[in-house]
């Protein structure tokens, strides 16, 4: 059975610290692909990235990072100089082949102080 | 544009009364999913479904019923043997094998009063 850790229930930080949001997934699968979602105060949930399991690049986008290894089943998202617009809760997710639906992280709700 | 309409966006409903929400997506989605958001919490999974015509419970699925009469359409109805359904209801969509991951609709508030 696949399962997404987010250890990290809730997270305070002052405007412009770096912050990273950690996620450990469980899977026996070789091929999977890993999500990360934003969920605003809104409340719908926006994509952010997806991976794949043959890919460990790091990947950068504007102030947000993603930091994939295999060999720690590891996915975290790395916040740069935070703001307060980052505040919201994140999800992590996975998928294996094959699989009928995702697997979701409870969630890490990220509160980013003036 | 495509995306995933869910409506009403509040919702209010009296004690033992039925209510349904509505979900549609113009993205040409297979799957379609809904999700329960209580405060505070993650997301768990009440009724997904892979094709027209065909659902499977998922975690919660008690006290809700949901019917896939056509692709777009995967409505919601939260019964009254739902004891405690005030909570933030989202529903999503993925192509047929989901390695893209949910497209996600902007949720429903509903709360009994």
């Amino acid at each position: 059975a696949q399962k997404v850790t987010q250890a990290q229930t809730e997270i305070s930080v002052v405007e412009k610290e770096d912050v990273t949001l950690d996620c450990v997934y469980e899977t026996r699968d070789t091929t999977y692909y890993l999500f990360w979602y934003k969920q605003p105060p809104s409340g719908e949930l926006v994509f952010l990235i997806r991976r794949n399991s043959f890919d460990e690049q790091n990947e950068i986008s504007g102030r947000y990072s993603w930091n994939f290894q295999k060999s720690t089943s590891s996915f975290n998202f790395t916040i740069t100089a935070s703001q307060v617009v980052d505040s919201a809760v994140y999800f992590c997710a996975l998928v294996i082949q094959g699989a009928q639906k995702l697997v979701f992280g409870q969630g890490t709700r990220l509160t980013i102080n003036p | 544009d495509g995306g995933i309409t869910q409506s009403p966006k509040y919702l209010f409903r009296k004690e033992g009364q039925n209510v349904t929400l509505s979900c549609e997506q113009n993205l040409n989605h297979d799957a379609m999913y809904w999700y329960r958001q209580d405060p505070g919490q993650g997301l768990r999974l009440i009724y997904y479904s892979q094709i027209v015509n065909d659902f499977q419970k998922g975690d919660i699925a008690e006290g809700y019923s949901v019917s896939r009469e056509k692709k777009e359409s995967f409505p919601l109805t939260v019964t009254s043997a739902q004891k405690n359904p005030t909570a933030f209801y989202l529903c999503a969509s993925s192509m047929a094998r989901h390695l893209y991951g949910y497209t996600f609709g902007s949720g429903t508030r509903l709360t009994v009063v």
